[in-house]
Order: structure tokens, then sequence, then C-alpha cells
């Protein structure tokens, strides 16, 4: 069974440019998650979704981020524009369902962006 | 709020010795607990995870944690160490009435000596 995909694994911009991140999660897997995670710290989440539907975007910086689950299958994150502070592993993350009853999270291997 | 505390940054054991990484978690209700390991390159991988019952917990690559509610922790051990156990370890709380998010602690570095 392939896992979550992510691209690009690395990133290099300077500030006030735009990124975008890529994720494909597992098939057949309802949730998906972005997480950030900056050095020496775990990772935090982002945003949640549901389908194509957002669940729980509490903690997306929606001056900057934005994200897009089209399709309820793949999904993009977007940072416009960009900013030191977001130097950062994003890491996606996909699970059968959310709710009621536990469903493991899957991994995938991140995208490293560096802001410069 | 769910948070949890990892309190050693960075851990350096030799190859064969045993392990045990701290985790501290702070949650009013029954928190529901996890140990992941992510190495290198990779992403995160589920090693263990405590509901409820027995509070010994048996996880892959032979990781165990203890779930002690009077101290709030959750530790994780394995006997032996292997030189491929060299990784960063999360540990991370969840509820069920949140939805089984997961809040991470700051990670715990372990490097192996030969």
């Amino acid at each position: 069974e392939a896992g979550v995909a992510q691209s690009p694994r690395y990133k290099i911009i300077e500030k006030r440019q735009s990124v975008a991140f890529w994720c494909n999660p597992i098939s057949g897997h309802a949730t998906l998650y972005w997480y950030q995670q900056i050095l020496g710290q775990g990772p935090k989440l982002l945003i949640q979704f549901q389908n194509n539907g957002v669940v729980d975007d509490s903690q997306l910086p929606k001056d900057r981020f934005s994200a897009e689950r089209l399709k309820g299958v793949d999904s993009t994150l977007k940072i416009q524009p960009a900013k030191l502070e977001d130097s950062a592993v994003y890491l996606c993350a996909s699970s059968l369902d959310s709710g009621d009853s536990y469903n493991e999270q899957f991994f995938g291997p991140g995208t490293r962006l560096t802001v410069l | 709020a769910q948070s949890v505390t990892q309190p050693d940054i960075h851990i350096t054991v030799s190859e064969g010795a045993s392990l045990e990484l701290r985790c501290n978690y702070s949650y009013g209700a029954t928190p529901y607990l996890f140990w992941y390991v992510q190495s290198p390159g990779q992403g995160l991988q589920l090693l263990l995870k405590y509901f409820s019952g027995d509070t010994l917990v048996q996880g892959i690559k032979g990781f165990e944690a203890e779930f002690k509610r009077s101290q709030s922790s959750f530790n994780l051990r394995k006997p032996s160490v292997h030189w491929s156990d060299a990784a960063e370890y999360f540990c991370a709380v969840g509820a069920r009435s949140n939805d089984y998010k997961l809040s991470f602690g700051a990670g715990t570095t372990v490097t192996v000596r030969a």
C-alpha cells in the first residue's frame, strides 16, 4: 500500500515570495491533516479536512496561509507571502476517518521549507 | 487544554544498553497517549498507543511504554537499543472529546554510540 506522498521534499525561497506544497493521501482516507514542525518543536496542527470540507483551521494563520482539498483527495497548502518564521517542515497526514472512533494518522515524509 | 512535556531534549545511549524516554502530560480527562518515531528524512511512525486497560503497552520495534496516572507520565522504554533506533521520538496526547486531535511534545533526539 502506497503511503502519503508529498512534494516537493525541499524548498528554499526568499521572504515575501509565495510557495505551495502538495499532498496525496493514502487511497480511501477521508481525513487529511497539515502540520507545521518548527526546528526543536513537535508538529503543530494547522488544518484538518474531512473529505473536501474543513473541520478545524483554528491554528492556521489565515492572513498568509491557505489550503484546499478539491475533490476530497489531494491537498495543497500555500503560503503567500512567506516570512522568515515560516521556515519549518510541513507534514501531511491522513486517516481513514475522524470523529467517534480512533483512526491512526499516517504521515508523509514532509516538505522542508527554508525562508531566507 | 492538553499538553505534553518531554524533559529530555537529547539522550545518548550505547548500543545494547537500555533506553527510557520521559513524557509527562496535562489533561483533565482520560488521555489517549501515543509515541511516534521520526527517522531523518522520514515521516512520523506510530510506535504504540494507550487508550485504556493494561497500563503497560507493547509496540513495534521492541518498544514498550507504561502509563502512570498518579504521575501523569507515559514513559517509553526499550531493553536493548540498536543503532537503527537513532531517531527523534515524540510523545503525543489526544482525546475523544477533541476528535483525537494530537498535541505533540517537543521531542527527544536519541543518539546511539557503538
